[in-house]
This record gives C-alpha cells, structure tokens and sequence, in this order.
C-alpha cells in the first residue's frame, strides 16, 4: 500500500461550487497532518494544518479521521484563484520526515 | 525579510557534469530537505538534515550528495551518477521538532526551486 494515497482529478467545478477532496495515508504513527496548495511551476505553501478536531480557516475546513486513516479538505464558495494543486503531507513523529502526496489538481471555471 | 533562497532558477547541464544548487536561509531554522518533484508527482525526499554537520538520505538519496556545514546552507549536487536528473528541485526549511519528545514535524517553508534540465 502507497503511504499516501490522494486522487490527482483534475476536479473542474464552476465558480461558487463546494469540493471536497480526501487523501488517505498507511503510517498510523503520522502525528501531524498538513495540506498545502502549489500553483502551476511554483514552490508550495502551508494552506493549513489539520487538528484532530476539525478547524477551518474562511472557506476552508480540515478534518482529519485517524481510525480511517484519511484527512480531507473542502472548499466552499469556490473562486478563480482557488484553481491550483493541493498536496496532502503527513510526517512521523521524530523521524524529521514528512510524505507528500501527489496533488490534487482544482480548476475552477467562471 | 525571512526566507529561503534557492540558486539558481534554472540550470541547464550536459550529461556527466556534476551541478551543486545553493540554498541558503536565514529563519534561524534547524532542519532543511531536499525534494525532487516531476511532473504530476508529489515531492519526493533526497535528503535531510536536522542539525549542523548531520544529514539523512530521504528515499531517493542515490546520485545526490549533500553537506551541512553552516545553518543557513544546505547545498544539494546532482552527480553525473543520477540517472534522470531533469526535475525540479525544491529546498524546504523547518523548526526541527523535539528528539524523544514526541513532538511533531513543523511547517516546511520552501524556497522557489531549482529547474534542471540535462541536455
């Protein structure tokens, strides 16, 4: 089994759509959960962390669900500038190590 | 300003050159990697380091080398020995988390990258 697993898409969904998208990972010892967006040719950036219990930031909401090992991310009133990738990232405790995940690509279409 | 500079942008090299990519930052940061990203894949690990003169292959170590001589650098060189060397190479920085604590991996800043292209 991969250790992360995340749907590449593309997602296109018009202007103003909900998404949503899930990345499941195999290591149960991941403390810390991330998900962060790259545009197109650019470095990525922290969006948001993931708590356990669930936190949203604006249009955004990060759940994490450890028994079925997957975090998600949805995206409400989705805009132009939304359009972009987004990696799912978990890192194992001390080991210093965080796992991408391949990006899921959002197009948002006027 | 804070950040992590990558050099340079873009590189271009002849098969069995060597190239060394520069990344220097100044966040007083502990821990610095190296990702390699190719096209619509994830980043993938070629090495890391946590503390001064210390460093860890990641998954894809082979081909790489690293040193860490100083904090804020973290030079990355691409041997002739890597086999598919065109990608795009990323420097990242962290507050390094705590040994034996349990503490968890901290946010990854990165620098803009590094495009090189093996002709």
């Amino acid at each position: 089994r991969k250790e992360v697993e995340q749907d590449p898409g593309p997602f296109n969904v018009p202007e103003g759509a909900t998404v949503a998208f899930n990345c499941t990972y195999s290591n149960s010892a991941s403390q810390s959960f991330f998900w962060y967006r790259q545009d197109c040719r650019k470095e990525p950036k922290l969006l948001m962390s993931v708590y356990s219990s669930g936190n949203e930031d604006g249009r955004f909401t990060a759940q994490l669900n450890r028994a079925s090992q997957y975090i998600s991310l949805l995206i409400r009133d989705s805009k132009l500038s939304d359009s972009a990738t987004y990696l799912c990232v978990f890192g194992s405790g001390n080991t210093g190590k965080l796992i991408f995940g391949q990006g899921t690509t959002l197009q948002v279409k006027p | 300003d804070g950040g992590i500079t990558q050099s340079p942008k873009y590189l271009f090299r002849k098969e069995g050159q060597n190239v060394t990519l520069s990344c220097e930052q100044n966040l007083n940061h502990d821990a610095m990697y190296w990702y390699r990203q190719d096209p619509g894949q994830g980043l993938r690990l070629i090495y890391y380091s946590q503390i001064v003169n210390d460093f860890q292959k990641g998954d894809i170590a082979e081909g790489y080398s690293v040193s860490r001589e100083k904090k804020e650098s973290f030079p990355l060189t691409v041997t002739s020995a890597q086999k598919n060397p065109t990608a795009f190479y990323l420097c990242a920085s962290s507050i390094a988390p705590g040994r034996g604590q349990g503490a968890v991996t901290g946010e990854l800043f990165f620098g803009e990258g590094s495009r090189l292209t093996v002709l």
